[in-house]
């Protein structure tokens, strides 16, 4: 039982390059959410999904998307990468609303 | 606007110390409130929730509290080990809308030997 796992754990990207973020857990979990971490600032939701095929915007979603093709996988993209998205991003999952969120390692990401 | 504010944003005690937490919230309607830990370089770990009907919950060392009328939770550390270095995250969910739950920006404690 993983848990919550985060593919890559790091990645340095060059302005205007896009990639993509994989989030998966083992949990049969319905909600996924996706956050950055700035020093700072404290953790912001970035896009969440109450169900698979489902997506919603959180707090901060300029400059990302998200798909929930399958139930286990939350799959967050930068089309064209920025040095504002320089950040440490985590995933969580949890069975339902106002339950715990279970994190994954995170993800840190530099844009130069 | 939902708020959670946390003091102090630092703390270093020294190990053995006890050391105390604030949480203060204006999240509503109320539903719960969790204590997070976050070990550097990992996600943060679950440490109690507490709904609004409870005033003490107990894990361990860590004893946290909540006063429903003042909208203020504190997390207590007892004997405090150098594995209790670490970021601390209180986060209030609100009842109805999208469950978004909204999160303090932490409290980072260093015990020192």
């Amino acid at each position: 039982n993983a848990g919550v796992t985060q593919t890559p754990k790091f990645r340095v990207l060059k302005t205007g390059q896009s990639m993509t973020l994989l989030c998966a857990q083992d949990m049969n979990h319905e909600y996924m959410y996706w956050y950055r971490q700035d020093p700072g600032m404290g953790l912001r939701l970035i896009h969440y999904s109450v169900g698979e095929g489902t997506t919603a915007k959180g707090e901060v979603p300029d400059g990302y998307n998200v798909s929930r093709l399958k139930k286990q996988n939350f799959l967050l993209g930068l089309e064209s990468a920025a040095p504002s998205q320089t950040s440490v991003y985590f995933c969580a999952s949890s069975p339902a609303p106002l339950y715990e969120q279970y994190f994954g390692p995170g993800t840190r990401l530099t844009v130069t | 606007k939902n708020q959670v504010e946390q003091s102090p944003q630092s703390l270093i005690i020294l190990e053995g110390k006890n050391c105390t937490l604030q949480c203060n919230y204006t999240v509503s309607p109320f539903s719960n409130l969790r204590w997070y830990k976050q070990d550097t370089g990992r996600g943060p770990v679950s440490l109690t929730i507490m709904t609004f009907s409870e005033n003490t919950k107990s894990n361990g060392r860590y004893t946290a509290t909540l006063d429903a009328d003042t909208k203020q939770s504190s997390l207590h550390i007892t004997a405090s080990q150098l594995s209790d270095s670490a970021s601390y995250i209180c986060v209030v969910s609100a009842r109805g809308g999208s469950y978004i739950p909204t999160f303090g920006r932490g409290t980072s404690l260093i015990v020192h030997p």
